[in-house]
C-alpha cells in the first residue's frame, strides 16, 4: 500500500497570511508513461462532506478560487492558500490514486485562524 | 442540478449488514464512477473502494474485501454499497461520490470524487 502522511498535523495562520500544507507518499505517484501525479487535495469544513480543490497534483478545480495551488512532484507535494480567509477554516486531505487498488487518503491537516 | 442523494441513517447490530444507497441525477450517470469513503467520528477519511458506472468493475480497499459489495444499477442511476459482518469500528458517516474516469490505453483511473452524497450515518451497537 502507499502510505500517505501529512505536515504539520494543524496549524494556524492569520488572515491574509499564507498556509502551507505538505504531504509525502511512500512511493512515487508520477505516472512515467504520461507525466502525471496522481494526488488530489480535498478540503472538509465541518459536518460537510469533502470538495475537490485539486487534482493531478496542481490542477485546480472548477470554482476553487485561485488563492488555492498545489505543487510537488513524485514524492513531494504542497498545497499553498496563498491568502488565508475566514471561509478557508477546514481540514485538508491528500490523496493518492496512483495505486486504484487502495487509493489512500493522508490523515489531514486542520487549519485555524491565529 | 448534478447531485447524490444518499439514503438515510441506519442503526445495526453487530454482526449484520447494512446497504447504504446514492441515487445520482443530473448527469450521465454512466460515464463516470461512484466512490465509497468513510469517516469514523472524529477521524479522518478512509477510502472504501469504487465502481465503475459504465461496466460494473470494482477495486475495494484490502482490508474490507470479503465484507464489502458495491453495485450499480443504471436503469435508476442508483449506486448501493453494502457492508457485512458489522463491528463496532465501522460505525461512522458513509459518503459516496461521483469520480471521474481517465482512461489511458486499457487501464480506466479513478480520479478527482467532484460531487458528494450529504453522508450516511451507520452506528453499529449491541
Amino acid at each position: 500500500d502507499i502510505v500517505m502522511t501529512q505536515s504539520p498535523d494543524s496549524l494556524a495562520v492569520s488572515l491574509g497570511e499564507r498556509a502551507t500544507i505538505n504531504c509525502k507518499s511512500s512511493q512515487s505517484v508520477l505516472y512515467s508513461s504520461n507525466n502525471k501525479n496522481y494526488l488530489a487535495w480535498y478540503q472538509q469544513k465541518p459536518g460537510q462532506p469533502p470538495k475537490l480543490l485539486i487534482y493531478w497534483a496542481s490542477t485546480r478545480e472548477s470554482g476553487v478560487p485561485d488563492r488555492f495551488s498545489g505543487s510537488g512532484s513524485g514524492t513531494d507535494f504542497t498545497l499553498t492558500i496563498s491568502s488565508l480567509q475566514a471561509e478557508d477554516v477546514a481540514v485538508y486531505y491528500c490523496q493518492q490514486y496512483y495505486s486504484t487498488l487502495e487509493a489512500t487518503f493522508g490523515p489531514g491537516t486542520k487549519v485555524d485562524i491565529k | 442540478q448534478v447531485q447524490l442523494v444518499q439514503s438515510g441513517a441506519e442503526v445495526k447490530k453487530p454482526g449484520a449488514s447494512v446497504k447504504v444507497s446514492c441515487k445520482a441525477s443530473g448527469y450521465t450517470f454512466t460515464s463516470y464512477g461512484i466512490s465509497w469513503v468513510r469517516q469514523a467520528p472524529g477521524q479522518g477519511l478512509e477510502w472504501m473502494g469504487w465502481i465503475s458506472a459504465y461496466n460494473g468493475n470494482t477495486n475495494y480497499a484490502q482490508k474490507l474485501q470479503g465484507r464489502v459489495t458495491m453495485t450499480t444499477d443504471t436503469s435508476t442511476s442508483t449506486a448501493y454499497m453494502e457492508l457485512r459482518s458489522l463491528r463496532s469500528d465501522d460505525t461512522a458517516v458513509y459518503y459516496c461520490a461521483r469520480v471521474r474516469l481517465y482512461l489511458m490505453t486499457t487501464v480506466t483511473t479513478p480520479y478527482g470524487m467532484d460531487v458528494w452524497g450529504q453522508g450516511t450515518t451507520v452506528t453499529v451497537s449491541s
